[in-house]
């Protein structure tokens, strides 16, 4: 979608290493969607951010939301091949329970 | 709780065929949401339902369409199928009662190939 870019496309990463992805929106944002994809299986939720400013952590897994909730950063810290799959951010633009989302970021960790 | 199920996993069919896919939310969610994944154009919103009423709907053609039932299982059905509508198809629970701002829990998906 247009209304949200998420960067990079791809991402590979030393095993260890940290990394972060980002989500940038063309208009504020009511809430904010991280999810989790291995290929072709469904989404696992990881975390939802509502208000500006907001940070919450999950594992190794942080996720921002700036303070004008336009723009979110997923970091993860100390990268595991577990970590590997697709992540996508979605928004919540309060048009009831219809979630946009951006498309997506293959991570890869390399051992 | 048990999680989102869908059925089925896989499926094969033919151009102009119909089909139907099914949804079984979280326990206690009374709100199914459909989307279309496929690799060109990303993961796209269908439509909404809850308690048994569309709320809110996507930009997709008429031959898509669905159902809630009183149980708050869901099921989606494409007529006149078309090989683009070959994607995996993701439905989501969620224990939302006013519309937005309740997380949806996905399912598995179901993977709709048309030949």
């Amino acid at each position: 979608s247009q209304e949200l870019e998420q960067s990079p496309q791809s991402l590979i990463v030393q095993e260890g290493k940290n990394l972060t992805i980002n989500c940038t929106s063309s208009k504020t944002l009511y809430g904010l969607y991280w999810y989790k994809q291995k290929y072709g299986e469904g989404l696992i939720f990881l975390m939802m951010l509502q208000k500006g400013g907001e940070e919450k952590s999950h594992e190794k897994i942080t996720a921002k939301l700036d303070e004008k909730k336009q723009q979110s950063s997923l970091h993860i810290t100390a990268s595991q091949p577990s970590h590997a799959g697709i992540y996508l951010c979605g928004a919540d633009y309060s048009s009831a329970s219809k979630i946009i989302f951006g498309s997506g970021t293959r991570l890869s960790i390399r051992p | 709780k048990a999680g989102v199920t869908q059925t089925p996993r896989y499926l094969i069919k033919t151009r102009g065929q119909q089909v139907t896919l099914s949804c079984s939310p979280i326990s206690g969610h009374r709100s199914v949401s459909w989307y279309q994944q496929t690799p060109g154009q990303g993961l796209q919103f269908l439509f909404e339902y809850f308690s048994e009423t569309q709320r809110n709907k996507g930009n997709f053609p008429g031959r898509f369409s669905g159902r809630q039932f009183s149980n708050s299982r869901s099921e989606m059905n494409v007529s006149t199928l078309e090989l683009g509508d070959s994607a995996l198809y993701l439905c989501a629970s969620s224990n939302a009662r006013t519309s937005g701002g309740e997380t949806q829990y996905f399912g598995p998906g179901t993977r709709l190939l048309v030949l």
